[in-house]
């Protein structure tokens, strides 16, 4: 069975700092995803990361994936409150079937 | 862009009463998902599709069936709804390949 955890599962952090989520597999994949969902509201897809060694970049946020180490990451760069939210990332075992979705990771930047 | 819908954004039920939940995508994509959405318990799938006609049981398909008469449109359905069933539902879409889900805005449904 794939598990997909997340950590930290909180995370307050002061505008300007920089931090990672870090997203761990049980299963080999080479197909990862990151969702953000803001309160009361639906998941929007942030980055598909399809191959070992990908990394993707929007703005102040960097996602990398390691299969080999089964992680990926998401890291926040000179964090502004608007990237409050929760972020979810999810993994494909096999091509086109279900995601397994981690816990979410729900991030509080304070002024 | 890929655009997801769902019939309702709230909605508010008795129990034992039966409840559809539509959702309906316009980027032809193949598969379909429902999943739910509880505090403290993450997303959780309920049903999903991989074609028209075609569907498999999720993790909690208990109380729930679906139908997918046609590409673009999956629904969910609570044959008699009950208090446990109050929550967020959410729908997406995806290809194959790659397996990037799109989601609906939800549906927040109370049963009283």
């Amino acid at each position: 069975e794939l598990k997909v955890e997340q950590n930290p599962l909180f995370l307050s952090m002061q505008e300007g700092k920089n931090y990672t989520i870090y997203c761990n597999y049980s299963t080999t994949s080479d197909r990862l995803y990151w969702y953000r969902q803001d309160p009361g509201k639906s998941l929007e897809s942030l980055f598909v990361l399809l191959s070992n060694g990908a990394v993707k970049q929007e703005g102040r946020l960097m996602a990398s994936l390691d299969t080999k180490a089964r992680l990926s990451t998401l890291h926040i760069t000179a964090a502004v409150h608007d990237l409050s939210a929760t972020y979810f990332c999810a993994v494909d075992m096999t091509s086109g079937s279900r995601l397994t979705f981690g816990e979410g990771t729900q991030l509080t930047v304070n002024p | 862009d890929v655009k997801v819908t769902q019939s309702s954004r709230y909605l508010v039920k008795r129990t034992g009463e039966k409840v559809f939940l539509e959702c309906v995508q316009d980027m032809d994509h193949e598969n379909m998902f429902w999943y739910r959405q509880d505090p403290g318990l993450g997303l959780r799938l309920i049903y999903f599709s991989y074609d028209v006609k075609m569907k498999e049981k999720g993790d909690i398909p208990e109380g729930y069936s679906v139908s997918r008469e046609k590409k673009e449109r999956f629904s969910l359905i609570l044959e008699s709804a009950s208090t446990n069933q109050t929550s967020m539902y959410l729908c997406a879409s995806s290809t194959p390949a790659p397996n990037e889900q799109f989601f609906g805005p939800g549906t927040r449904l109370t049963v009283l």
